[in-house]
């Protein structure tokens, strides 16, 4: 039982549109987080959310953790190459190793 | 200063055989992980070390997996007489002991083929 769930798993975009990729559970999370990870390398911490209804910003990439934190999305305003990736949502229950989502793979193309 | 590095960063082998990765967290960095990614499975945990306290082992898929970590450092994972399903990037990631919401930081990984 895959305990997050992201969707969609595959974006193919142009350069300048928006997106919106979701990530949902069943279950509540303390915080959760998204990284972004580039072929051959590991993945990288964007954002931690923990409060329900925490809205953070960074860029151009807005990130939204559910009221009852147990869902969460990221928000690309007119998207760039460099935004190419896999998205990546964790979450964290207490003191405890991160449940990661199976991920969103984005393709921006120019 | 320096990230999480891993060694080898690939790695062939033969079914059957023995194969070590190496994973030198950031320094000062009490927690580290060992997480397994298969194309579109995404991040498979395996096991977490926390400072002097017994690992968390929950995530190791078989007894043929196992891993250490000497004086709080370096860790090595060892998978003994690989299978064509261990084939995977094993991912590397170290958190500094009391961080917010427990960010973790990635080595690049050690891609691993088993013929």
């Amino acid at each position: 039982t895959q305990l997050l769930e992201q969707s969609p798993q595959f974006l193919s975009i142009q350069e300048g549109e928006n997106l919106t990729v979701y990530c949902n559970s069943s279950s509540v999370f303390s915080s959760l987080q998204w990284y972004r990870q580039e072929p051959g390398e590991g993945p990288v911490l964007l954002v931690t959310v923990v409060t329900g209804g925490e809205v953070k910003k960074l860029k151009r990439l807005t990130f939204q953790f559910g009221d009852a934190r147990k869902d969460s999305s990221l928000h690309i305003t007119a998207a760039q190459p460099g935004d190419t990736g896999l998205y990546l949502c964790a979450g964290a229950k207490g003191y405890s190793t991160l449940t990661f989502g199976k991920g969103t793979m984005l393709l921006v193309s120019p | 200063g320096a990230g999480v590095s891993q060694s080898p960063s690939n790695k062939v082998t033969e079914k059957g055989k023995d194969v070590e990765l190496r994973c030198d967290p950031i320094s000062g960095h009490t927690a580290l992980y060992w997480y397994r990614q298969s194309l579109g499975q995404g991040l498979e945990f395996l096991i977490y070390f926390q400072g002097n306290s017994a690992p968390d082992k929950s995530g190791l898929p078989s007894d043929r997996f196992s891993a250490e970590r000497t004086g709080g450092s370096v860790s090595t994972l060892t998978i003994q007489r690989t299978q064509q399903e261990d084939s995977a990037v094993y991912l590397c990631a170290s958190s500094l002991e009391g961080a917010d919401s427990y960010e973790q930081y990635f080595g690049p990984g050690t891609r691993l083929t088993v013929t």
